[in-house]
């Protein structure tokens, strides 16, 4: 069965420090890998997708991540974080051609912003 | 217009009342989902709806009852609910096929039972 894991349940970084944020999945085949940002009291919303391709994908908000198949991983990675980034993260993985969109999520990473 | 709008934002409700979620998306998109997500936990599928068809039903109780009476508006009715109900409900869209992934949620309805 495919599952996520995200090592870190809480992480603090100042304003301007670089963040990246540990996501495993664990999957027979090449899934389909998500990163949702959900904002206090909000819904999700979607950073960025990786089908296939570049290993490396560009999202909103500044944010990148990296598919790495030998480490079964796809951490999410902001150069420089602004307050406004704190919130929860979830990493969620697609059953690759499947298409009822049965989102598998990770458990989240909370994301606090010193000033 | 990106938007999922979902009504009510709160809702509190006793264990004998009938309720109703409301979820509205104008985007074209032929997928809903109803999610629900207690505090500090990732959401949980309950119902996939394709083509206003329930294609997806993740073993819910039946006290949770969907509808989709058209391509646009998602239902969800409450009956006979527990405390242990209480959550947050998320709506979501998105288009079929490999885009069925790339979801788009509304801000969800605090639902508390009492």
């Amino acid at each position: 069965a495919q599952s996520v894991t995200q090592p870190d349940i809480h992480i603090t970084v100042s304003e301007g420090a670089s963040l990246e944020l540990r996501c495993n999945y664990s999957y027979g085949a090449t899934p389909y890998l998500f990163w949702y940002v959900q904002s206090p009291g909000q819904g999700l919303q979607l950073l960025l997708k990786y089908f296939s391709g570049d290993t490396l994908v560009q999202g909103i908000k500044g944010f990148e991540a990296e598919f790495k198949r030998s480490q079964s991983s796809f951490n999410l990675r902001k150069p420089s974080v602004h307050w406004s980034d704190a919130a929860e993260y979830f990493c969620a993985v697609g059953e690759y051609g499947g298409s009822q969109g049965n989102l598998i999520f990770g458990k989240g990473t909370k994301l606090s912003v010193k000033p | 217009d990106t938007e999922v709008t979902q009504t009510p934002k709160h809702l509190v409700m006793g264990m004998t009342n009938k309720k109703s979620l409301k979820c509205e998306q104008h985007m074209g998109h032929r997928a809903m989902y109803w999610y629900k997500q207690k505090a500090k936990k990732p959401p949980e599928l309950m119902f996939v709806y394709s083509y206003e068809k329930l294609s997806i039903n993740e073993s819910v109780p039946s006290r949770f009852s969907p509808e989709c009476p058209n391509s646009s508006l998602l239902n969800l009715h409450l009956h006979a609910l527990q405390p242990e109900d209480s959550a947050l409900y998320l709506c979501a869209s998105s288009p079929l096929g490999q885009g069925a992934y790339e979801q788009y949620f509304g801000p969800g309805t605090r639902l508390t039972v009492t």
